[in-house]
């Protein structure tokens, strides 16, 4: 049969707005995330990471937000980019594991 | 800026046929991990790799599968008898010696694998 890859949520925002990309993440004993950046035939780019102990944490035109309440992470980027689109995917480790899970992703469209 | 390279960029291979993936991590890392795609999903765990054994692996990491770092330098996946179903970009990653927990993994550039 025809296999479908999964569709992935589009975000389209114009140069110079602020976007903000959610993710839901799946384990509450998850203590460690990152958002990676990953562009068309490339691999993931680290942008930013947030331990379980902040709830949020900034760095050059980016921001995350983590709330453990309802498992729930954010990535603000600020006076978004040419540049910034890429698909953008939430991962999740939990201590004492080697790995990390990684969220479904989000398209982001930046227009001009 | 030091970076995980990953070879071939591509590879086509038959069903069946045995593929050999490789990666060099970046220098003084010590954690390493090979990660898979399928075009348009999300990124998978397979395996992890410390000390010269598997730390963790998932599901889809099955005895067709296997992982070394034969040389001390390059980091590889082996898939003995690939299916179609193995077509997707394989990722390496790895992580400094201070721990897994707590720390970026670094992410080579990837292989894309289709299976014919």
């Amino acid at each position: 049969g025809e296999s479908v890859g999964l569709h992935l949520p589009t975000l389209s925002v114009q140069e110079g707005d602020n976007s903000i990309i959610n993710c839901a993440y799946s384990n509450s004993a998850s203590d460690y995330f990152i958002w990676y950046k990953q562009e068309s035939g490339k691999g993931p780019q680290f942008i930013i990471d947030i331990r379980s102990n902040m709830d949020k944490r900034q760095g050059q035109r980016v921001t995350v937000l983590l709330n453990k309440t309802v498992k729930h992470l954010s990535l603000q980027i600020a006076a978004t980019q040419p540049g910034d689109s890429a698909v953008y995917f939430c991962a999740e480790n939990t201590s004492g594991t080697y790995k990390y899970i990684f969220g479904t992703g989000t398209r982001l469209k930046v227009l001009a | 800026e030091p970076e995980v390279t990953q070879t071939p960029s591509h590879q086509v291979t038959q069903m069946g046929q045995e593929v050999i993936l490789r990666c060099v991590p970046i220098s003084n890392h010590l954690y390493f991990y090979w990660y898979r795609q399928i075009l348009g999903q999300k990124v998978e765990f397979l395996v992890s790799f410390y000390n010269n054994e598997i730390s963790e692996k998932s599901e889809i990491f099955d005895d067709q599968f296997s992982v070394e770092r034969p040389d001390g330098s390059n980091f590889t996946l082996k898939i003995r008898s690939t299916k179609l179903e193995d077509s997707a970009m394989y990722f390496c990653a790895t992580q400094p010696g201070q721990g897994v927990m707590n720390t970026e993994a670094f992410f080579g550039q990837g292989t894309r694998l289709t299976v014919v």
